[in-house]
């Protein structure tokens, strides 16, 4: 089955550094969605790809989708301590349609002043 | 509008007992997607249910069900649990739209199941 790999699994940064994590599908990629969840709470939408290539940038965060729809990253510059939390990339496949994600193992990202 | 809703936000049961969950989408959404959540394998998707009817499903055993009602509520209902099954339920609503449309999810609180 698809499967949906994100490194890294964790990240530690001062505050100001830049963060990027990386998102691998072993399978082609439809389109792929990306949230935030931060520590306690549940995940929530920040972003949808869907062509190949597409960048999009949301204030200090860039998204990129690989040309062969089955990478994708999600950069932050100069991050803040508002940053908390673990990023997840979401997947669904070509096949089939409505919303069937996978979910990546996700990336927890720690800011410290 | 009021957010999803997840009713109720801690169960602790028994191995063998079985139990219900409930999920309520944002008004005018029809799709529904139940998740779990574990720190050992991440969130995996169980089923979603669109216009009363199971749209995709996931991998997980039988024992895992679930129903959308006419209203969009729905449920997930999960038999003979396991320990395994402890974990955090989560509900995602979207609007749905066609069959070929991927939409956001917009994701409930959760609920925190612990099997003894």
């Amino acid at each position: 089955g698809q499967q949906v790999m994100q490194i890294p699994q964790y990240q530690h940064v001062q505050e100001g550094e830049d963060f990027t994590t990386y998102c691998n599908s072993s399978t082609t990629l439809s389109n792929i969605q990306w949230y935030k969840q931060r520590p306690g709470g549940h995940p929530v939408f920040l972003i949808q790809l869907v062509k190949s290539g597409e960048v999009k940038k949301q204030k200090r965060l860039t998204f990129q989708f690989g040309e062969a729809k089955k990478n994708s990253s999600l950069h932050i510059t100069a991050t803040q301590t508002t940053d908390v939390g673990t990023y997840f990339c979401a997947g669904s496949g070509l096949t089939g349609g409505g919303n069937k994600l996978t979910f990546g193992t996700g990336t927890q990202l720690k800011v410290e002043l | 509008k009021a957010g999803v809703t997840q009713t109720p936000r801690y169960l602790i049961k028994t191995r063998g007992q079985q139990v219900t969950l409930s999920c309520s989408p944002i008004s005018g959404h029809r799709s529904v997607s139940w998740y779990q959540q574990t720190p050992g394998q991440g969130l995996q998707f169980l089923f979603e249910y669109f216009s009363e009817t199971q749209r995709n499903k996931g991998n997980f055993p039988g024992r895992f069900s679930g129903r959308q009602f006419s209203n969009s509520r729905s449920e997930m209902n999960v038999s003979t649990l396991e320990l395994g099954d402890s974990a955090l339920y989560l509900c995602a609503s979207s609007p749905g739209g066609g069959a070929l449309s991927y939409n956001e999810q917009f994701f409930g609180p959760g609920t925190r199941l612990t099997v003894l």
